[in-house]
């Protein structure tokens, strides 16, 4: 079955550092998500990027599809960004399972 | 803005009880799933319905049944629950052929004792 591995499995950062995170998959996307999700909190997606960079507010996702990669990378990191961070695939087929990564723990220190 | 409503939010019962989730979209979405997710936060998905039809069943229990009235309302049963249907449970819901852009509810947790 398809797999989503996402690097690193947590990430330590003061306040103001950048973060970079990964996510690898087994399987070509069709759709590619990137979530957050606070302690004790609901999905709150961050981005939809199947292909190429998408920018929003401090958020940059880079997915190189034939690579079976994506990257979000996090500027000027904020104590407000510690969470979780999960990464969501959807294969090619439209099989409607929607798989996602076990994500990366985020905590920035002020 | 949440469009995907959860309820209830939070349900504590005994082992062997019944219990219901309910979830409603007002996107307008075609496309609703059902997630669990255990203590590590693994998201693991159990149903999926497109126009109320079901197109994913996921290995689950026989007492987990999915039951969706029309597209916008996907419901979630466990009959005789057991200590390990203790997670989170998280409806959410996207249109197939407009990229599958997830929309999650709040979710619902369910403590067995």
């Amino acid at each position: 079955g398809q797999q989503v591995q996402q690097s690193p499995a947590s990430l330590v950062l003061q306040e103001g550092e950048n973060a970079e995170l990964q996510c690898n998959f087994s399987s070509t996307a069709t759709q590619l998500q990137w979530f957050y999700q606070s302690p004790g909190g609901s999905l709150v997606s961050l981005l939809s990027n199947p292909s190429g960079t998408k920018h929003t507010g401090r958020l940059t996702s880079t997915t190189v599809t034939k690579e079976r990669r994506s990257s979000l990378h996090i500027s000027s990191s904020q104590t407000t960004d510690s969470g979780t961070y999960l990464c969501a695939i959807v294969v090619s087929g439209g099989n409607y399972k929607p798989t996602f990564g076990k994500g990366t723990s985020l905590v920035v220190h002020p | 803005e949440t469009a995907v409503f959860q309820t209830p939010n939070y349900h504590v019962t005994q082992v062997g009880n019944e219990v219901s989730f309910n979830c409603k979209q007002t996107l307008g979405h075609d496309t609703m799933y059902w997630y669990k997710q255990d203590s590590k936060k693994l998201l693991k998905i159990m149903f999926s319905y497109n126009n109320k039809q079901l197109i994913v069943n996921e290995t689950v229990p026989r007492r987990f049944s999915p039951q969706s009235s029309d597209k916008a309302h996907l419901n979630l049963r466990i009959k005789s629950v057991e200590p390990e249907d203790s997670a989170v449970y998280l409806c959410a819901s996207s249109f197939r052929n407009s990229g599958n852009t997830l929309y999650f509810g709040e979710g619902s947790r369910l403590i067995v004792v």
